[in-house]
């Protein structure tokens, strides 16, 4: 049961490369979410996708974009990598897209990738 | 926006003592959780808990929603339980997760 998987788990860039964070979850959510946590923070919600088929920004989207590719995968776009998102990159999903408090939709997460930009 | 605010930021406990963290809101959330973040980075679901009282094991939750905190009780304390841990939740009738800066918790043999 692997649950969330994120890859890389480590990378290296320089200023300038672009790149793309994978995410994909077994576990048929229909959620899914991205965080960064930076050292000694906790995490800060990037982009989410309510449901397949829709993405939304979070709390900091800038230099960042999504794409939920079907149920299970949802990446991350760096497009020119910059020093300040040297960060650690969470993948989450949850079962259920309800806004309210009706069901049992606790957050399930990835094991982070590593990302540091020179 | 709203705030997500947990005390205390840091904890020393010998093994065996009882602690507890608390997690209070600025607004009002819904579908809040508590997560640990073990020392090799990962986060562990420990509780969802909008409202009431749930128990896992050592680990109990209580959510006060109409006074916007959630308490978290570890009694017995592990030297496996050390990391930080987390409360977050969405403020009501959104999506985004907001997350508490957490509590270091450092258990001693």
């Amino acid at each position: 049961n692997a649950g969330v998987t994120q890859t890389p788990k480590f990378q290296v860039l320089k200023t300038g490369q672009s790149m793309t964070l994978q995410c994909a979850q077994d576990m048929n959510h229909n959620s899914m979410y991205w965080y960064r946590q930076d050292p000694g923070m906790g995490l800060r919600l990037i982009y989410y996708s309510a449901s397949e088929g829709t993405t939304d920004k979070g709390e900091v989207p800038n230099g960042y974009n999504v794409s939920r590719l079907n149920k299970r995968e949802f990446s991350l776009r760096l497009e020119s990598a910059a020093p300040s998102q040297t960060s650690v990159y969470f993948c989450a999903s949850s079962p259920s897209p309800g806004l309210g408090n009706s069901g049992n939709q606790p957050q399930h997460f990835g094991d982070g990738t590593r990302l540091s930009i020179l | 926006g709203i705030q997500v605010e947990q005390s205390p930021p840091d904890l020393i406990l010998q093994e065996g003592a009882n602690s507890t963290l608390r997690c209070n809101f600025s607004d009002s959330v819904n579908n809040l959780q508590w997560f640990h973040q073990n020392p090799w980075g990962q986060l562990i679901n420990l509780f969802y808990i909008p409202s009431g009282t749930k128990q896992n094991g050592r680990l109990s939750a209580t959510t006060v929603a109409t006074e916007r905190y959630s308490l978290l009780y570890i009694s017995s304390s592990q030297t496996t339980d050390s990391g930080v841990y987390f409360c977050a939740g969405p403020p009501s009738g959104t999506y985004k997760y907001i997350f508490g800066t957490g509590t270091r918790l450092k258990v001693l043999a």
